[in-house]
């Protein structure tokens, strides 16, 4: 079975700093790549999503992610955050059937 | 759009008490999807249904029975709670092909067993 593996449960930042959040899975074989954002006591909404061509994905928000197959790694990048990005954030990975999974999350805390 | 609707949103049950969450989604998805999602473990897929008429389990089915009886209901049971089941669980829906298969999240249940 696919793994998802979020590397840092916590990422703390000031605002305007630039962020990368980690994500690596097990899978060698293909895989649809996903990020998506949890505000708090909401559901998760898609932040980008890699299915084929250019390896550096742009999602919402100013937010972007590089697929990377030779290190199996989806991490996600955003050049100055905001106080508003404070969320937690889950990679996921699709593999056959529609069947998608999560990371753990990465909650990140943008500090004034 | 409503997209996916789940309810209801806040319950506390006692420790032997049954009850069902109810998903509906109007975007004629075949897939549906309930996950829970609990602290530092992320979302683990409970059951899962690929259409009317059809469910299987996923990651922790253990405790839950659901029904998908019609496609855009899908119905989460727990038939005898326990404290373990304390959680937020999150009703999810996706096309089988198309639209490159982004899956699509209600707003959580958070259930309470005491």
């Amino acid at each position: 079975a696919q793994s998802v593996t979020q590397l840092d449960s916590q990422v703390p930042v000031f605002e305007e700093a630039p962020v990368e959040l980690r994500c690596n899975y097990s899978s060698s074989v293909s895989v649809y790549l996903f990020w998506y954002v949890q505000y708090p006591n909401q559901g998760l909404q898609l932040l980008l999503k890699y299915l084929s061509g250019s390896t550096l994905v742009k999602g919402i928000n100013g937010f972007e992610a590089e697929f990377n197959k030779s290190q199996t790694s989806f991490h996600l990048r955003k050049p100055s955050v905001h106080i508003s990005d404070t969320a937690e954030y889950f990679c996921a990975v699709r593999e056959n059937f529609n069947k998608f999974y999560f990371g753990s999350g990465t909650k990140l805390n943008v500090k004034p | 759009n409503a997209g996916v609707t789940q309810t209801p949103k806040f319950r506390v049950l006692k420790t032997g008490q049954s009850m069902t969450l109810l998903c509906a989604q109007d975007m004629n998805h075949e897939y549906m999807y309930w996950y829970r999602q609990d602290p530092g473990m992320g979302l683990r897929l409970i059951h899962y249904s690929v259409g009317e008429g059809t469910t299987a389990k996923g990651e922790v089915p253990d405790g839950y029975n659901v029904s998908r009886l019609k496609k855009q209901n899908f119905l989460l049971g727990l038939e005898s709670a326990a404290p373990s089941q304390t959680s937020v669980y999150f009703c999810a829906s996706s096309l089988a092909w198309g639209e490159r298969n982004t899956i699509y999240f209600g707003e959580g249940s958070w259930l309470t067993v005491v």
